[in-house]
């Protein structure tokens, strides 16, 4: 079964950028197999940011952006705002079934 | 606007079902062009996708390994909704658990709403 990986907790200032990444275990992640990134507070249903290559989601701010790096899948905030402090996930489809990564603890300190 | 409602028990007791209902509004459960899914999530497991259904053509399912033994989702054309039935839970199956759409685009594929999520307890 697939196996997902982001970075466990990330911290950035106020103003700075900031990359998180998506690792699959059966290899390279393509658009083959659909990255989706989300954002998740406290309390709340997981909302989707990213899809496909980089395609935001109506309500994510520009300064959101979805790529591939080395690898991997990757979001990367730029000008990051307090209220981008939140648990980040990605979703990978492969061999007919949704994975999600473990996510990603982002602090705006 | 599609909105995803959930309903169903939040305790079960050990060894019995767990019972939700997603109801659907704003699109259907027969759009060949989404797919409706289960997830789940806790502490120790973090999001886990549990499985999904779909109308092309028929009606197919999908579930995770993890899963497979002991979970049923079934559409509801009459009632536009979908239904995840867990058998034989476990303390383990103490979640929130979600449903949400899977939507194929021309410019891409995501899951892109999600139900208000159902904390389940398993206890007795």
């Amino acid at each position: 079964q697939t196996v997902v990986t982001q970075e466990p907790s990330l911290t950035v200032s106020p103003g700075g950028t900031v990359t998180l990444t998506c690792a699959s275990s059966t290899g390279a992640v393509t658009s083959g197999v659909y990255p989706n990134w989300f954002q998740q507070k406290p309390g709340q249903a997981p909302r989707a940011l990213t899809y496909s290559t980089n395609n935001r989601h109506s309500w994510a701010p520009a300064r959101f952006s979805a790529s591939f790096l080395g690898g991997k899948a990757a979001l990367t905030l730029s000008g990051v705002q307090p209220e981008d402090e939140a648990d980040y996930y990605c979703l990978l489809f492969s061999a007919g079934a949704h994975v999600f990564g473990g996510g990603t603890k982002l602090t705006v300190l | 606007q599609v909105q995803l409602r959930q309903s169903g028990p939040g305790l079960v007791k050990p060894s019995q079902t767990l019972s939700l209902t997603c109801a659907i509004s704003g699109d259907s459960v027969s759009s060949t062009s989404a797919a409706w899914n289960w997830i789940r999530q806790s502490p120790s497991r973090g999001l886990e996708w549990l499985g999904r259904t779909y109308y092309r053509s028929k009606w197919h399912n999908e579930y995770a390994e993890s899963a497979k033994s002991r979970i049923i989702i079934t559409p509801d054309t009459s009632q536009n909704q979908l239904s995840l039935q867990l058998n034989s839970v476990t303390p383990e199956d103490t979640a929130v658990y979600y449903c949400a759409r899977w939507l194929d685009t021309t410019s891409g594929s995501l899951m892109d709403v999600w139900g208000q999520g159902t904390t389940v307890t398993v206890s007795s």
